[in-house]
């Protein structure tokens, strides 16, 4: 059974980076896509952008000038970096898998971002 | 930009028949996958491509995509159906969410 674990800081200044990890066991990396989701509390889901396995990637446009998604396949882990965050960036952040057919099959459970002071 | 329209809540009595909606311009022409969201956890798929339902998923949830407007269907409703449901499409490799409707089971 595939399973997604986010990581990384649950508090962040204002200005500076946002930096998650999410680490995939139970399978492989190869050959899917992966993502990373966010939620700001009581709203809706925000697609931030995906990246394939060999490295290709694809951003959100609204936020494609803050972000970068890598990947490192030797360690089965992807990542998100988000830079120059205010509170607006405050959110529930999900990694998740889809492959060719396009939907999201698992989830991580989610990692709570604050941006503060 | 591509833009997905759900109703922000939709109530259904017990047992009844819930439909959801997800507008969009011709949607119909997009494959649509549907999520079921229960506070505190994480989105779990429950239909993909318009109608398919994963593993695990009753067939009491059901879906149609046509002309502006996919649905997602609950049949038979029960309690542990109260959620938020998203849309989902992707739209020149952007993922595009809907708006999220809460259900509600009366």
């Amino acid at each position: 059974q595939v399973q997604l674990q986010e990581s990384g800081p649950g508090l962040v200044k204002p200005s500076e980076t946002l930096s998650l990890t999410c680490t995939v066991s139970g399978g492989s990396i190869s050959s899917y896509y992966w993502s990373w989701i966010r939620q700001p509390s009581g709203k809706g889901l925000e697609w931030i952008g995906w990246i394939y396995y060999s490295g290709t990637t694809n951003y959100n446009p609204s936020l494609k000038s803050r972000v970068t998604i890598s990947v490192d396949p030797s360690k089965n882990q992807f990542s998100l970096r988000l830079s120059s965050v205010t509170a607006a960036d405050t959110a529930v952040y999900y990694c998740a898998r889809h492959g060719v057919t396009a939907y999201y099959d698992y989830w991580g459970q989610g990692t709570l971002v604050t941006v503060s002071s | 930009s591509y833009e997905l329209t759900q109703p922000l809540s939709v109530s259904v009595a017990l047992g009844q028949t819930a439909r959801i909606t997800c507008g969009g311009n011709n949607i119909g022409s997009k494959n649509v996958h549907w999520y079921q969201q229960k506070p505190g956890q994480a989105p779990v798929l429950v239909l993909y491509r318009d109608s398919n339902r994963p593993s695990g998923i009753p067939d009491r949830f059901s879906g149609s995509n046509s002309g502006n407007t996919a649905t997602l269907t609950i049949s038979r409703a029960q309690a542990g159906d109260e959620a938020d449901y998203y849309c989902q499409v992707w739209d020149s490799s952007t993922g595009l969410f809907g708006t999220g409707t809460k259900v509600t089971v009366l």
